[in-house]
């Protein structure tokens, strides 16, 4: 059973648009949110992260939302770049099950379009 | 050298062979990680070392086992595996195990078994 969901594998957004990036999860006792990305031939990177007690984070072009009551994050990119072009990862911990625990979603591939 | 460093980049391997996966960090963490990638699933957590103590062993089989000799370089020695095991490796390290979840990640070992 997938704690940690992203619905899309797959994403296609024109260069200067915005990209939205969907991630649902299931266990309530999750209180720290992370996105990673990954090009193709390396390892994820940390992206952006949000803790339970916020509804926002930004930095720079990358926002990241958490609606806790529909346990729904997104990530927003604006404008967007073709060097955005990657796989991105959300993830989720919990401070009660050790915050290295993290449980990943199976990624969504944005493709930028120049 | 910078970050976190795996090899082999790639290996392929038959069901009765040894080898091992190595994983160097020059980040001076204390806590270091084994995930397995599979295609279309999440990243699974395998293994988790603090201090060079294991503290995390994710229901692996024990056809992997991994070895943590010091804080800086963790190996997945590997022994009769199945191909269902061919996946990404990812090795990543943190600077500690109670931190907020941000990983360092390597590139990744591409392990095939045939």
């Amino acid at each position: 059973d997938q704690q940690v969901k992203q619905n899309s594998p797959s994403l296609s957004v024109q260069e200067g648009r915005i990209s939205i990036l969907n991630c649902d999860y299931t266990n309530s006792m999750f209180d720290y949110f992370l996105w990673y990305k990954k090009y193709p031939a390396e390892g994820p990177t940390f992206l952006i992260s949000i803790s339970s007690i916020k509804d926002k984070n930004e930095d720079g072009r990358f926002t990241v939302f958490l609606n806790k009551s529909a346990k729904h994050l997104s990530l927003h990119i604006v404008p967007s770049q073709p060097g955005d072009s990657a796989v991105y990862f959300c993830a989720a911990s919990a401070a009660s099950f050790g915050n290295e625990k993290l449980t990943f979603g199976t990624g969504t591939r944005l493709t930028i379009i120049p | 050298e910078t970050g976190v460093t795996q090899t082999p980049r790639h290996l392929v391997m038959g069901m009765t062979n040894k080898k091992s996966l190595k994983c160097e960090q020059h980040l001076g963490h204390n806590a270091m990680y084994w995930y397995k990638q599979s295609a279309k699933k999440p990243l699974e957590l395998m293994f988790v070392y603090s201090l060079e103590e294991r503290v995390e062993n994710n229901s692996v089989p024990s056809r992997f086992s991994p070895e943590c000799p010091n804080s800086s370089h963790l190996f997945l020695h590997l022994h009769t595996l199945q191909p269902e095991d061919s996946a990404l490796y990812l090795c990543a390290s943190s600077p500690g195990t109670y931190n907020t979840g941000e990983l360092f990640f390597g590139e990744g070992s591409r392990l095939t078994v045939l």
